[in-house]
Parts: structure tokens; C-alpha cells; sequence
């Protein structure tokens, strides 16, 4: 059976700290993994990986993908009160399969 | 965002009531597809379109009834709900299935009385 599982389930640190977010996954025929920050209601996109080893960035936002070993990592540098939000993470197939997330709350 | 828009955004209703939620995608998009999120659980799938046709029905209730009248638009109908049918259903589209990001809408917030 697919899954995706997320850890930590929640984090909180405080500003200008650095986060790292983890996602692991078990897939049949795995396309591509997706990162979504989810604040109130929509999630929104954040990173499309697709190929091991290459660092995707935006901001002080980076993710990186290891086929090999199955997982992927989200970080955050530098937190800032704005980036508290749910992380989820999601394989590809005909449409998404999401972990439960990791809810992040930065503390000024 | 107008990318995606959802009406209503909350929505109650009783057992015995018939409604339907709305999705509408300004995106030009081919895919389209229903979500649940109820508390503590991960996104669920519901329901995917592409080019107005169902490629997957992943073993919702009938309760639930999808319709999709063409590419832009994508309706959820829904009769007898139970009370743990109360959550948040989020709509999507993507220029197709596979290997796309999605975009979502706001969602709309169902509690059922």
C-alpha cells in the first residue's frame, strides 16, 4: 500500500531558527513529490521534485529528493512568525497522496 | 487568488438536505479533482476528472455524487450526509493528471447537523 509519512507531526521554534521537515514514502510507481504549506484553508505549492539529489530553493525555503533512500527534506532557514503553517507532503500518481503533515508554529 | 474559486466557503446542513458545492478554475487546466480533509487526517482523495471524464472514484459513498459539466467546472452534490461528514472539501485542478502540481481552492468548511 502507498504511503507517506511525515515527521516531526508538530514543531515549534522560535525566530530565526533553522527547520528541517521530513517525508518519507513507500510508492509503486512514484512520479514526483510535492511540497504545500497550508495556513488557513488552501494549501499552496511550494516545491515539485522529481530527480534525486538536486536542490530545489526559493527564499529561504529548499527541498532536495533522495530516490535511493525514499524520503525527502523541506527546510527553512532563518524562521520567521509567517512561516507557521501545516507542511504537507505528497507522492503523484493520477492525483496526490498527502502525509498528515507537520504543523510548524514560530514563536517571536 | 482567483485561480481556483469554491462556493459556498461554509456550509451547514441537516441529514436529510441536498446541496451542492461548487469548484471553478480559471487556469485552463484539463484535471480537476474533490478532496476531503477532516481533522487529524491526511488529505483524502474523492474524486478525479480529466477532460470532464472520471478516471477514479476512490470508494466514496454514493452519498457523495461528482459532476463535471465541462473542463472549468466541477460539482460535489451531496444527500443524506452523516455528521462525520463534516470537514473541509478542497477542490483542485492541474493541466493534467500524473506529474503536475496541483492548485487548490479555498475550500469549502461543511458541518453536518
Amino acid at each position: 500500500e502507498d504511503k507517506v509519512v511525515q515527521s516531526p507531526l508538530s514543531l515549534v521554534v522560535h525566530e530565526g531558527d533553522t527547520v528541517t521537515l521530513n517525508c518519507s514514502y513507500e510508492v509503486t510507481n512514484f512520479r514526483s513529490l510535492l511540497w504545500y504549506k497550508q495556513e488557513k484553508k488552501a494549501p499552496t505549492f511550494l516545491f515539485m521534485l522529481t530527480s534525486s539529489g538536486i536542490e530545489k530553493k526559493s527564499g529561504r525555503l529548499s527541498s532536495i529528493l533522495d530516490k535511493k533512500e525514499l524520503f525527502s527534506i523541506l527546510n527553512i532557514t532563518a524562521t520567521q512568525t509567517g512561516d507557521s503553517a501545516v507542511y504537507l507532503c505528497a507522492f503523484s500518481g493520477y492525483a496526490l497522496n498527502f502525509g498528515k503533515g507537520t504543523s510548524l508554529l514560530v514563536t517571536p | 487568488e482567483t485561480g481556483v474559486t469554491q462556493t459556498p466557503r461554509h456550509l451547514v446542513m441537516g441529514m436529510t438536505n441536498k446541496k451542492s458545492l461548487k469548484c471553478e478554475q480559471h487556469l485552463g487546466h484539463n484535471a480537476m479533482y474533490w478532496y476531503k480533509q477532516s481533522a487529524k487526517k491526511p488529505l483524502e482523495l474523492m474524486f478525479v476528472y480529466s477532460l470532464e471524464e472520471r478516471v477514479e472514484n476512490n470508494s466514496v459513498p454514493s452519498r457523495f455524487s461528482p459532476e463535471c459539466p465541462n473542463s472549468s467546472h466541477l460539482f460535489l452534490h451531496l444527500h443524506t450526509l452523516q455528521p462525520e461528514d463534516s470537514a473541509l472539501y478542497l477542490c483542485a485542478s492541474s493541466p493534467g493528471t500524473g506529474t503536475y502540481e496541483q492548485y487548490f481552492g479555498p475550500g469549502t468548511r461543511l458541518t453536518v447537523t
